[in-house]
């Protein structure tokens, strides 16, 4: 079974407002990650949080990481309208080996 | 020019014929990925590679057989597609650090008749 859920599955907001989305998992993690897709094209990384980290910034987003609930939530500030587009969280699990898990995603439209 | 090419991007073929997707990267990662994206089911491990010697099987496996011909080169091909593994896949790779980034190719879509 998938380890992370995103929810909510879909989100649609009017350009300049927030959008948060949250990842949910099941097992100990080595770190986080969130990722965007256009559509028709590849994942591409945006951020990273450890987790023995709690929060982290990088430019409009801001990731936090609550281990003991196993969740994290992705805040988008002021969106744009070419923030549309699904956000996936990935786990790196802990394990003997490497293991990305990745979530099923949120799809985000942001109306101009 | 793509840190991350997959060929061919789009491909239509019939039950029972055998397809090799290609994955090349000019990142220099040891690691590459193959995943399958499936609508509400997110993306699915199908093999990785750490090294050019070491293949392992993911989470989907069934089905696929992998080639790692180079550090920079790493194939998936169906034996003989069934129109179950319609999908769009994906290559991927990252450095050699546990948890690190990966980055990915812009996928092929492959549809089984």
């Amino acid at each position: 079974s998938q380890q992370g859920e995103e929810d909510p599955q879909a989100l649609s907001i009017q350009e300049g407002e927030n959008a948060t989305m949250n990842c949910s998992y099941k097992t100990s993690i080595n770190n986080l990650q969130w990722y965007r897709q256009n559509s028709g094209r590849g994942l591409v990384h945006l951020i990273l949080i450890r987790s023995n980290e709690r929060e982290k910034h990088s430019g409009r987003l801001r990731v936090t990481l609550d281990t003991s609930k196993k969740s994290s939530s992705l805040l988008i500030t002021a969106s744009r309208a070419a923030d549309t587009a699904s956000y996936f969280c990935a786990t790196a699990v802990i394990s003997g080996t490497y293991k990305y898990i990745f979530g099923t995603g949120t799809r985000l439209k942001v109306l101009a | 020019d793509a840190d991350v090419t997959q060929t061919p991007r789009n491909r239509i073929t019939k039950t029972g014929k055998r397809i090799m997707l290609e994955c090349s990267q000019t990142k220099g990662h040891d690691r590459m990925y193959w995943y399958r994206q499936d609508p509400g089911l997110g993306l699915r491990l199908i093999y990785y590679s750490f090294d050019v010697k070491d293949i392992n099987k993911g989470e989907i496996s069934d089905g696929y057989s992998v080639s790692r011909q180079a550090q920079a080169k790493f194939s998936l091909s169906l034996e003989s597609a069934i129109p179950n593994q319609t999908a769009l896949y994906f290559c991927a790779t990252s450095g050699t650090t546990t948890g690190q980034p990966q980055h990915f190719g812009d996928g092929t879509r492959l549809s089984i008749l």
